[in-house]
């Protein structure tokens, strides 16, 4: 079952401009986290937030949680055509701690 | 340098043909995984396992075993292949508390005809 749901499904910029990735779930969560993978490969491990932290930063990844709207944001700053990939929300279940729930993805591309 | 292999990364083979897909990580973790990805679904897991000889299934294991008989291998096993598990598989581990963050494998890409 999905329990993350990214939005939009495919973002393209330019290079320079800010990228804004949403994601959305649906049951109470012990953490949320992002990944990163380039075409076909492994996923990466970018950064987690904890359901009671509100905003947390890596270099030029923001990534906010609202647990009310059951929502997170990742905001890549000053993008890069190496930030082309795609990005996937994953959630860790308040009761479920033994498996991670990802979401779709963002495709995301950024043309120089 | 820490890491999860797999193997292999590629693989073609026919209906009904047993196949196993290797996984190894060389950082000590007590918990591993399994997941498939599939266009538009994003990753599903298949099963994990908490620690050796200790495994559970996850979301989609119908058509999958697994087994965890030392620490730092947990191989996925297709007895019986078919091509709707023609997919981009992804072994996974990571320390143990559910707050760790999770190395993936490269991905091995399997094409059942």
């Amino acid at each position: 079952s999905q329990q993350g749901e990214e939005d939009p499904q495919a973002l393209s910029i330019q290079e320079g401009e800010n990228a804004t990735m949403n994601c959305s779930y649906k049951t109470s969560i012990n953490n949320l986290q992002w990944y990163r993978q380039n075409s076909g490969r492994g996923l990466v491990h970018l950064i987690l937030i904890r359901s009671n932290e509100r905003e947390k930063h890596s270099g030029r990844l923001r990534v906010t949680l609202d647990t009310s709207k059951k929502s997170s944001s990742l905001l890549i700053t000053a993008s890069r055509a190496a930030d082309t990939a795609s990005y996937f929300c994953a959630t860790v279940s308040s009761g479920g701690y033994n498996k991670l729930i990802f979401g779709a993805g963002t495709r995301l591309a950024v043309h120089p | 340098e820490a890491q999860v292999t797999q193997n292999p990364r590629y693989l073609i083979t026919v209906t009904g043909k047993k196949l196993t897909v290797t996984c190894s990580q060389n950082m000590n973790h007590e918990y591993m995984s399994w997941y498939r990805q599939d266009p538009g679904l994003g990753l599903r897991q298949i099963y994990y396992s908490m620690n050796v000889e200790v495994t559970d299934k996850g979301d989609v294991p119908e058509g999958y075993k697994v087994s965890r008989k030392e620490k730092r291998n947990f191989p996925l096993i297709l007895e019986s292949p078919s091509p709707n598990q023609t997919s981009l598989y992804f072994c996974a581990s990571r320390p143990g508390g559910f707050t760790d963050t999770q190395y993936f494998g490269p991905g091995t890409r399997l094409t059942v005809l």
